[in-house]
């Protein structure tokens, strides 16, 4: 199965500061089928990005996704107060998908 | 709008069973790909089972092969998950997803605790 990184374990930044969140695989990921999720405290993991760079319906533009291959990012442009909680990549394009360990995001 | 609500969680001793509920609103509930996924306490994320449109094809994460069995019935827009021989390892809020045919998760319940202990 394909094991996914994520780094750092924990990101302490303020509001207003640009969050860069990291994701690897063991493999190559095929046709960029990566996704981030992010998940607040005792609330469902919530899907931001699919296929590596689009944003799902209603996520705002201060979110972006890059990377292709084994290497992708999560970029959060200015954070804002709501933005803080675990970031999640996922992996669907072999069987069994696969969850990264999760990036923490919190308030510095 | 959609909905996914999670029913049937609880307290149960090693060696029982379960059996999870997911009622599905707000969408063609017939289809879509059907998932779930379970979280242990404090850990990440672990897809678990899913099961195609019609019910004809089933796959499993390994560590729950052979214990536990996804269904599902469109005429009750409901997925089931049923979970025997449960072990301490099972521990986790499991959440029902919605697949969107791609593999990945786009809507997701709220999720159901499943504490597995003596």
């Amino acid at each position: 199965e394909i094991v996914l990184t994520q780094s750092p374990g924990t990101l302490s930044l303020s509001p207003g500061e640009r969050a860069t969140l990291s994701c690897r695989a063991s493999q190559s990921v095929s046709s960029s089928y990566l996704a981030w999720y992010q998940q607040k405290p005792g609330q469902a993991p919530r899907l931001l990005i699919y296929g590596a760079s689009t944003r799902a319906t209603g996520i705002p533009d201060r979110f972006s996704g890059s990377g292709s291959g084994t290497d992708f990012t999560l970029t959060i442009s200015r954070l804002e107060p709501e933005d803080f909680g675990v970031y999640y990549c996922q992996q669907y394009g072999t069987s069994p998908r696969t969850f990264g360990q999760g990036t923490k995001l919190e308030i510095k | 709008e959609v909905q996914l609500v999670e029913s049937g969680g609880g307290l149960v001793q090693p060696g029982g069973s379960l059996r999870l509920s997911c009622a599905a609103s707000g969408f063609s509930f017939s289809r879509y790909w059907m998932s779930w996924v379970r979280q242990a306490p404090g850990k990440g994320l672990e897809w678990v089972a899913n099961i195609k449109q019609d019910g004809s094809e089933k796959y499993y994460v390994d560590s729950v092969k052979g214990r536990f069995t996804i269904s599902r019935d469109s005429a009750k827009n409901s997925l089931y998950l049923q979970m025997n021989s449960l072990r301490a390892e099972d521990t986790a809020v499991y959440y029902c997803a919605r697949d969107n045919n791609y593999g990945l998760f786009d809507y997701w319940g709220q999720g159901t605790l499943v504490t597995v202990s003596s």
